[in-house]
């Protein structure tokens, strides 16, 4: 069954402090894998698609990679406005067109 | 600008109502879709619709109903038979259902009264 582990739960950085976020996934054969940023009380806003071991994408302090198990969404000195939930997502050929979302990672950058 | 528009924000529901959610796009997408979100969990699939006059249902379809009657549209009933609507709901669309990054609305969140 394929499944989407995002760690950790919740990760309160200073102001410049980078860090990243894990996502862990199992599908038998990738199509996919998305990366959402959710702000309280409103819908997922795309970010990023990657498709296959090695990508990676880029846009303002953040960058996205991808391995053949896990992704990592790097957040290079944040500010307080990148404060968000960052949602992981992952569709596999098995699924059909089921895309599988992890609960995200809940972020504080604190100024 | 293109998006996708739910309605209402906040809807509360009595015991033994039906109540409908609201979802318009105008991103000319095939695909539309509705999740439901609880704190803690990931998206779940409530039902999916790949083209007008089709739908299907996903993970947690009992006690919900959706239509597809034109391609802009995708409402959702939330029925009596769903014992525990209290969440926060999400309506997405994409190009297609193949490997396409689903563009959501800003959500309604329903109660019981």
């Amino acid at each position: 069954e394929d499944q989407v582990t995002q760690s950790p739960e919740a990760l309160r950085l200073q102001e410049g402090e980078s860090s990243s976020l894990n996502c862990s996934y199992t599908v038998s054969g990738l199509r996919g894998l998305f990366w959402y940023r959710q702000d309280p009380g409103k819908g997922p806003e795309f970010l990023f698609t990657l498709y296959s071991a090695g990508e990676e994408k880029e846009k303002e302090r953040l960058k996205a990679t991808l391995t053949k198990k896990e992704s990592f969404l790097h957040i290079t000195a944040p500010k307080p406005e990148d404060s968000a939930t960052y949602l992981c997502a992952v569709q596999g050929y098995t699924g059909g067109f089921k895309t599988i979302f992890g609960a995200g990672t809940r972020l504080f950058v604190k100024a | 600008d293109g998006g996708i528009t739910q309605s209402p924000k906040y809807l509360f529901r009595k015991e033994g109502q039906n109540v409908t959610l609201s979802c318009e796009q105008n991103l000319n997408h095939d695909a539309m879709y509705w999740y439901r979100q609880d704190p803690g969990q990931g998206l779940r699939l409530i039902y999916y619709s790949q083209i007008v006059n089709d739908f299907q249902k996903g993970d947690i379809a009992e006690g919900y109903s959706v239509s597809r009657e034109k391609k802009e549209s995708f409402p959702l009933t939330v029925t009596s038979a769903q014992k525990n609507p209290t969440a926060f709901y999400l309506c997405a669309s994409s190009i297609d259902t193949i490997n396409q990054p689903q563009h959501f609305g800003d959500g309604t969140r329903l109660s019981i009264l």
